[in-house]
């Protein structure tokens, strides 16, 4: 199946530090990545959909200018935390497909990133 | 709006015993349906998906779920369950709009496996 994975697995910084989470497509071309932030038991919250080329679409609710998306080339995608204060500390997973495509297509998720603001 | 009810936010089973993991949904059109597991600080895997055909959908890990259109569910179900299989579990409904496939997730059933 197809492999997405995320770099670092774990990081804590300090408050007002920027974090820079990775995700990469490892087997396919990706030109939509998603991104979800996750709460301890609770479901996956989309923030935003990052489109390879062009901007980031938000979720209503998400800081744009807080929570910076790039996708630079087909098979990576990076969400960068900017002046990171402890309410960011959460679980935050990418995922893509394959192909841009329909409503039908699997959507294959990286391990996830736990970040720890003190 | 589509939405995903998962209504159990818990499930007890022995092992060997059969598993259900309950799940509604509401959507306006033709629904394409997931399911994904979660183990502890891991991402989502997905185990199946219904898109058209055949009702009882089989995935990985001796999974399948049965999709009914009258009563808008898609249960997941296992013969026989293992303790391995204790994990999270997440429905989801795929909603394609603004030209995007994004998913739409229950808010997830741990399921306990017990000796």
């Amino acid at each position: 199946g197809a492999v997405v994975s995320q770099h670092p697995s774990r990081v804590i910084c300090k408050s007002g530090t920027s974090v820079k989470i990775e995700c990469r497509s490892l087997d396919f071309q990706a030109t939509t990545m998603f991104w979800y932030r996750q709460f301890p038991k609770q479901s996956l919250m989309l923030m935003a959909t990052s489109n390879e080329g062009s901007k980031a679409t938000y979720e209503q609710g998400v800081e744009k200018d807080k929570f910076l998306i790039n996708h630079a080339s087909l098979t990576l995608s990076t969400l960068t935390v900017t002046s990171a204060h402890p309410e960011d500390s959460s679980f935050y997973i990418c995922s893509s497909s394959p192909l841009l495509a329909g409503a039908q297509e699997t959507q294959y998720f990286g391990p996830g990133t736990r970040l720890l603001v003190l | 709006a589509q939405s995903v009810a998962q209504p159990e936010d818990q499930v007890n089973v022995a092992e060997g015993n059969p598993l259900t993991v309950k799940c509604t949904y509401s959507v306006s059109g033709n629904p394409y349906l997931f399911w994904y597991v979660q183990y502890p600080n891991r991402g989502l895997q997905f185990l199946l998906k219904y898109i058209t055909g055949d009702n009882l959908v089989k995935g990985s890990y001796g999974f399948e779920a049965e999709f009914n259109k009258s009563q808008t569910s898609f249960h997941l179900k296992k013969p026989s369950a293992l303790v391995s299989d204790s994990a999270l579990y997440f429905c989801a409904v795929s909603s394609f709009s603004g030209g995007y496939n994004k998913l739409i997730f229950g808010a997830g059933t741990r399921l306990a496996v017990h000796p």
